[in-house]
């Protein structure tokens, strides 16, 4: 059974740091990753999705990673801003019904 | 362009009342999925449907049914509501089952 995993749980911060997230996921059966972010009280947001087939997916300030064969994934948030706290959630594209498996979360508050 | 919307944000109910959460999306998408968000336990995917006409089962089925009589819009009820349900209640879309997904900003129900 595909579960997925999200280290830390929560994570300060101070701005302009650089900060990795990571994400793990058990059967490398995927067909995709996503990153999402979710604002208090928000809807999800989705941040980056990478193929199977990929490595990385960079989107302004953000880099995601996959590396299948180990199940991880990481995203890199470059000179961190108080705007980017929030709670970034991870989720893998898997089995046959392809639905997403989601992990639980690592909360980011960026402090100024 | 709304994207995905959801109605009411926010509901009351008494254990045993019933209600109907409705989500609407103005991207043509065929798939749009139902999901309840839960401290300590991630997002769970309740119903689905790959398309007009169809329905599906998720993770957490139970107590829940859903119609999908037009593309635009997916229907969540609950016939007889119990304080278990209370959560917030997240409506997705997705043109294809492994592409991302545009989330609602939520319905926060509380069963008393």
């Amino acid at each position: 059974k595909q579960e997925v995993t999200q280290i830390p749980a929560a994570l300060s911060v101070p701005e302009g740091e650089n900060l990795v997230l990571n994400c793990s996921f058990t059967d490398s059966a995927i067909y995709n990753l996503q990153w999402f972010r979710q604002d208090p009280g928000k809807g999800l947001t989705s941040l980056l999705l990478i193929q199977s087939s990929q490595r990385e997916q960079t989107s302004g300030r953000l880099n995601a990673s996959l590396d299948k064969s180990s199940g991880r994934s990481t995203l890199y948030i470059a000179a961190s801003q108080p705007g980017d706290s929030a709670t970034y959630l991870c989720a893998v594209n898997a089995g046959n019904n392809r639905k997403l498996i989601w992990g639980l979360g690592t909360s980011l508050a960026v402090n100024p | 362009n709304a994207g995905v919307t959801q109605t009411p944000k926010f509901r009351v109910l008494k254990t045993g009342q019933s209600m109907t959460l409705l989500c609407a999306q103005d991207m043509n998408h065929e798939y749009m999925y139902w999901y309840r968000q839960d401290p300590g336990m991630g997002l769970r995917l309740i119903h689905y449907s790959v398309g007009e006409g169809t329905t599906a089962k998720g993770e957490v089925p139970d107590g829940y049914n859903v119609s999908r009589l037009k593309k635009q819009n997916f229907l969540l009820g609950l016939e007889s509501a119990a304080p278990s349900q209370t959560s917030v209640y997240f409506c997705a879309s997705s043109s294809g089952s492994s592409d991302t997904q545009y989330f609602g900003p939520g319905t926060r129900l509380t069963v008393l």
